[in-house]
């Protein structure tokens, strides 16, 4: 059975700080790696979608890394924002099997 | 605006009772997708369908009985369920089923079951 984890559970930050959280999943048969993010209230938004070994993709304040081998990738934000407060997910999938998601990261901007 | 429309938001039935959730997507997708999440539980893929087709089920009890009569509306059907099946169902799409694309997700369904 695929195991995804997420670490830190949670995460408390002033707005203004850089943060990042991790996602571990098996590295063997590897296919994808998904991110989203989930505001209370709201739906689930794609972030990326990253499938070779060294990705690295942008979006905004927002970064991921993949690392395919150890079977690990990180989420970065610059200059965290209130607005970036969510549950972030992470869900990775093996070939010819299913997108099995991650607990989440919680995190929290303070002004 | 998310392009997955569910509905209802909110459901409380009782065990007994039959009732169905309803997702719509005006996205153009040809994959629709069934997730579970439990409270404090990570989101659990229950049914996938790619062009009407239904390609998984995640050992889902029968008492949860999915229906896909386009590509646009996915329907799960609800039959005597049970206390432990109260939970946010939520629908998602995304163009193809090889799972190298990103899901768009609806709002969700909260269900309480009495």
């Amino acid at each position: 059975i695929l195991n995804v984890e997420q670490s830190p559970q949670s995460l408390h930050v002033q707005e203004g700080d850089s943060t990042n959280f991790t996602c571990s999943f098996p590295s063997s048969n590897f296919y994808a790696l998904h991110w989203y993010r989930w505001e209370t209230a709201k739906s689930p938004e794609a972030l990326f979608v990253m499938t070779l070994n060294g990705d690295e993709k942008k979006k905004g304040r927002i970064s991921a890394t993949l690392n395919t081998k150890e079977g690990y990738s990180y989420l970065y934000i610059k200059g965290s924002q209130p607005e970036d407060s969510a549950t972030y997910l992470c869900a990775s999938m093996e070939y010819g099997n299913k997108l099995v998601f991650g607990a989440g990261t919680i995190l929290r901007v303070k002004s | 605006e998310t392009g997955v429309t569910q509905t209802p938001r909110h459901l409380v039935m009782g065990m007994t009772n039959k009732k169905s959730l309803k997702c719509e997507q005006h996205l153009g997708h040809n994959a629709m997708y069934w997730y579970k999440q439990s409270a404090k539980k990570p989101l659990e893929l229950m049914f996938v369908y790619s062009l009407e087709e239904r390609v998984e089920n995640n050992s889902v009890p029968s008492r949860f009985s999915p229906e896909c009569p386009n590509s646009s509306h996915l329907f799960l059907h609800l039959h005597t369920l049970q206390p432990e099946d109260s939970a946010l169902y939520l629908c998602a799409s995304s163009q193809g089923a090889s799972l190298n694309q990103p899901q768009h997700f609806g709002d969700g369904t909260r269900l309480s079951i009495l």
